[in-house]
């Protein structure tokens, strides 16, 4: 088990392009999780995978945001014409099927750090 | 709606000493979960433990213990025989079960965390 990976750790980009991030969850879980995370601010959810089925978005997630997760594997996330407020952690978690009680623990990866010039 | 509330922008402790991080939180739900997490410099976040809302016991992971009080609506994580690695940022989170809507974690916005020798 070598925990959730994330790919690439930063980046750097220019305002207008294109930026595209992998997440590769631990093998054995279902469930994926985005979230975004600013400077001194906790992560806030983008959106839910389970298996490949993307079951739920926040209001945060625009129009020029895209995620996938074909076959229920890894999953990406695109952020199209990019702006300087994207500028921020792009966390992933996976979680189980069942954990704890009735509330699965979800493990996160070491984050995508994302800066707009 | 569910919300986190981490009124300590930054405790400063001495090794080997405990330490209280705050914690409140506002749901109208009867089930949930509350969890904390560890982020340090590196971006990573790292699940400390656990508490359900039906738990009658206060959780403890080790040198970690979660003061749940309900009534009042906290969940304080404290610390014993704080350690030089503990410095980091510390995080409360709640989440709903996993059969109701809202499968994401809901972040307070954090304590920094300082150890000094």
């Amino acid at each position: 088990d070598t925990g959730v990976s994330q790919d690439p750790r930063h980046k750097i980009t220019k305002r207008g392009q294109n930026v595209t991030f992998r997440c590769d969850p631990i093998s054995e879980h279902n469930r994926l999780y985005w979230y975004r995370q600013t400077l001194g601010q906790g992560p806030e959810f983008l959106t839910y995978f389970q298996n490949e089925a993307q079951l739920e978005k926040s209001r945060l997630l625009s129009d020029r945001f895209s995620a996938e997760r074909p076959k229920g594997s890894f999953s990406t996330l695109e952020i199209q014409r990019t702006e300087q407020g994207d500028s921020a952690m792009y966390l992933c978690a996976s979680s189980p099927r069942q954990g704890k009680g009735i509330y699965n623990e979800q493990f996160f990866g070491p984050g995508t750090r994302l800066t707009v010039l | 709606a569910q919300k986190i509330t981490q009124t300590q922008p930054g405790m400063f402790v001495q090794e080997k000493e405990a330490v209280t991080l705050d914690c409140t939180y506002d749901t109208s739900d009867q089930s949930y979960g509350l969890f904390w997490y560890k982020q340090p410099s590196s971006g990573e976040m790292i699940f400390l433990i656990y508490q359900g809302s039906y738990d009658e016991q206060n959780a403890t992971e080790g040198r970690y213990s979660l003061n749940f009080q309900k009534a009042r609506k906290s969940a304080n994580l404290v610390i014993s025989a704080s350690q030089l690695g503990d410095s980091a940022m510390y995080f409360c989170a709640m989440r709903l079960p996993d059969n109701q809507a809202g499968t994401a974690l809901i972040f307070g916005k954090g304590t920094t965390l300082s150890v000094s020798s």
